[in-house]
């Protein structure tokens, strides 16, 4: 199974700073990666797919980019509202479908 | 607009069954694949299954193979899982997914989840 490493674990910023978040697969999963930005009682919800797609209502300051092994979540500039835990997941081999084990996006 | 609204959820004994029901709306579940994540308290997502959408092939993560079952209700556009034999390890949040297309499994649209809990 495609393993997704996430880093850092914990990410402390400051309203109006940039959050580069990183996920790393075990093998090559082409483009066929998503992240997904989950809130405390929420559900997730789907931000990034193939790498660098928003998803529908997406704020432009999300931005995706990366490819086979390497691939980055950039906030350009944080929001109050994304504070938050965000996960990638891939879909190039399954099942399963793997997800990373998180970022958590707090304030500073 | 896509709504995915799931019940079942509760407390179970351990080697117990629950079923899990997913009802969708917004859209006609036989054209999409769907699935469902979970998540235990405070640990992040797990894929725990799929379903196909026209040819409803089934996948399965390795520690449900056996004991889950998912399948899909076209006539009431309600998606299921039955769960058997289930352990302390089976305790999450369950949440149903509909994926972006009857294959491609991007997870789109998520309910907000059923809790779980399988405890003595």
């Amino acid at each position: 199974e495609v393993v997704l490493t996430q880093s850092p674990a914990t990410l402390s910023l400051s309203p109006g700073e940039r959050a580069t978040l990183s996920c790393r697969a075990s093998e090559s999963v082409d483009k066929y990666l998503a992240w997904f930005q989950q809130k405390p009682g929420q559900a997730p919800r789907l931000l990034i797919y193939d790498a660098s797609n928003r998803a529908t209502g997406i704020p432009a300051r999300f931005s995706g980019s990366g490819s086979g092994t390497d691939f980055t979540l950039a906030i350009s500039s944080l929001e109050p509202e994304d504070f938050a835990v965000y996960y990638c997941q891939q879909r190039k081999t399954w099942p399963p479908l793997t997800f990373g084990g998180g970022t958590k996006v707090e304030l500073k | 607009e896509v709504q995915l609204l799931e019940s079942g959820g509760g407390l179970v004994q351990p080697g117990g069954s629950l079923r899990l029901s997913c009802v969708a709306s917004g859209f006609t579940l036989r054209n999409y694949a769907m699935s469902w994540v979970r998540q235990a308290p405070g640990k992040g997502l797990e894929w725990v299954s799929a379903i196909s959408g026209s040819d409803e092939r089934t996948f399965y993560t390795d520690s449900v193979k056996g004991r889950f079952t998912i399948s899909r209700d076209s006539s009431e556009n309600t998606l299921t899982l039955q769960m058997n034999s289930l352990t302390s390890a089976d305790t999450a949040v369950y949440y149903c997914v509909k994926a972006w297309t009857q294959t491609n499994m991007v997870l789109e649209h998520w309910g907000q989840g059923t809790l779980i809990t399988v405890s003595s």
